[in-house]
Formats: C-alpha cells, sequence, structure tokens
C-alpha cells in the first residue's frame, strides 16, 4: 500500500522558472491538501481539494496553482519561482469530507530556488 | 517527566520516563484536536486524536488529555524512547471548517540515553 507518494522528493531550481511538485494517492481519499513548511511558521494550508475539480484556496496561495483532474493526484505549480517560496511542501489526504479524521500526509518535496 | 508549552521549542527527557508535551488552542468552537510526530526528513505521522465530547483518549503508550475549559490539549508518553525522538505539534479542526486543520508550531522532544 503506497499510500501518498510525492515527487520529487528534492528539487533545486532558479528563479522566474516552472516547478510542479507532485502528489499521487492509492487511498481515494476525498480530500487532498498542500502545505509548506518553514522554520517559524509550522504547516501553512497553500491550496486544498474536496473532490476532482474543486479546488479551494489556503491561507498562502499566491505565487501557486493547483489542479485535481483525477481523485488520485494533485499536482502543485509554482509558475514562476521566487525564493520566498524556498521551503518543504508536504501533500496529504483525508477520507471523508466534512468528518474528524486526521490528514495522513507525505514525505515532502524539498525545494531550493536559487 | 517535564512539561512545557508550546512555546518553548525543546524538551529533553531521560529515557524510560514520561513525557508531558502540551498545547494551547485559542478557538473554544475547535471540535477535534490531532497530535502528530515528525521525524527528520519525513512528512508529520498521525499519532493520536481525541474529539471534544471527551477528555481523555489512550493509545499504545501515548495518552491525550483535553481540557476544555482552559483549551489545553496534552500528550503524554510513558516510558519514552530514542525511538520518540521527533518534533512533535497539535492541530484542531474548527467546527464548519470543511476540513481544514490548524497546526502548532512544534516541540522538538530529545530523549537522552
Amino acid at each position: 500500500d503506497a499510500g501518498i507518494t510525492q515527487s520529487p522528493r528534492y528539487k533545486i531550481t532558479e528563479t522566474g522558472r516552472q516547478v510542479t511538485l507532485m502528489c499521487h494517492q492509492t487511498w481515494s481519499h476525498s480530500y487532498m491538501f498542500w502545505y509548506r513548511q518553514d522554520l517559524g511558521h509550522g504547516l501553512r494550508l497553500i491550496y486544498y481539494s474536496a473532490a476532482a475539480d474543486i479546488t479551494d484556496k489556503g491561507e498562502v496561495p499566491d505565487g501557486y496553482v493547483v489542479s485535481r483532474s483525477k481523485t488520485e493526484n494533485f499536482p502543485l505549480t509554482l509558475e514562476s519561482a521566487t525564493r520566498s517560496q524556498t521551503s518543504v511542501y508536504f501533500c496529504a489526504t483525508q477520507g471523508r469530507p466534512n468528518s474528524n479524521q486526521p490528514q495522513h500526509f507525505g514525505d515532502g518535496t524539498r525545494l531550493s530556488i536559487l | 517527566g517535564e512539561s512545557v508549552g508550546l512555546h518553548l521549542p525543546t524538551l529533553s527527557v531521560q529515557e524510560g520516563d514520561n513525557s508531558i508535551i502540551n498545547c494551547a488552542y485559542s478557538n473554544s468552537a475547535s471540535d477535534y484536536f490531532i497530535w502528530y510526530k515528525q521525524e527528520s526528513g519525513k512528512g508529520p505521522q498521525f499519532i493520536i486524536d481525541i474529539r471534544s465530547n471527551m477528555d481523555k483518549r489512550q493509545g499504545q503508550r501515548v495518552t491525550v488529555l483535553l481540557n476544555k475549559t482552559v483549551k489545553h490539549l496534552s500528550l503524554q508518553i510513558a516510558a519514552t524512547q530514542p525511538g520518540d525522538s521527533a518534533v512533535y505539534f497539535c492541530a484542531e479542526k474548527r467546527t464548519g471548517a470543511n476540513s481544514k486543520l490548524t497546526f502548532g508550531k512544534g516541540i522538538t522532544l530529545s530523549v537522552r540515553p
């Protein structure tokens, strides 16, 4: 059972480049989330999705784009990367919407923007 | 064991002692709480959760206590082991928040051999 797979695990890119982080789940969970984790800020929600073709902004959405054409995939795109987007990015899923269930996380993508 | 609030970054305990990690939450409308453990280079791992209609919940070597009167959550780890060394943080879900969680900043638990 692979659960949640994030790719790549590490990425280095340059300012202004477009970069896409991938998230794939095998659980058919309805909800998927993207977070960034920075020292001093903890986990901050970027975007989330309640189901295929339904996405919504989180706390820090500026500079990011998401899509969810299939339930199992939730890619996050930085259209024009900036140094402030250097961070560790985590994807998470949750089974049933509006229910008291924990979110489950992937192992993250460490992104460095030079 | 020692206890410390999440405003302090590190808790150091002796192997075999009990650990207590505390978390203060701000929203009295929160109805669900979770503790996560995060090891270096990995994603947060679910430890235990509790609903607001409960005061206490026990798992394997872990207990979560919820005090709604003072909006306080704690995680107790019995017989702390070296493998418990990690960052721990709490998360809360506010009623009607559409499954979104609010996370605390985390505390590092360091287990001395």
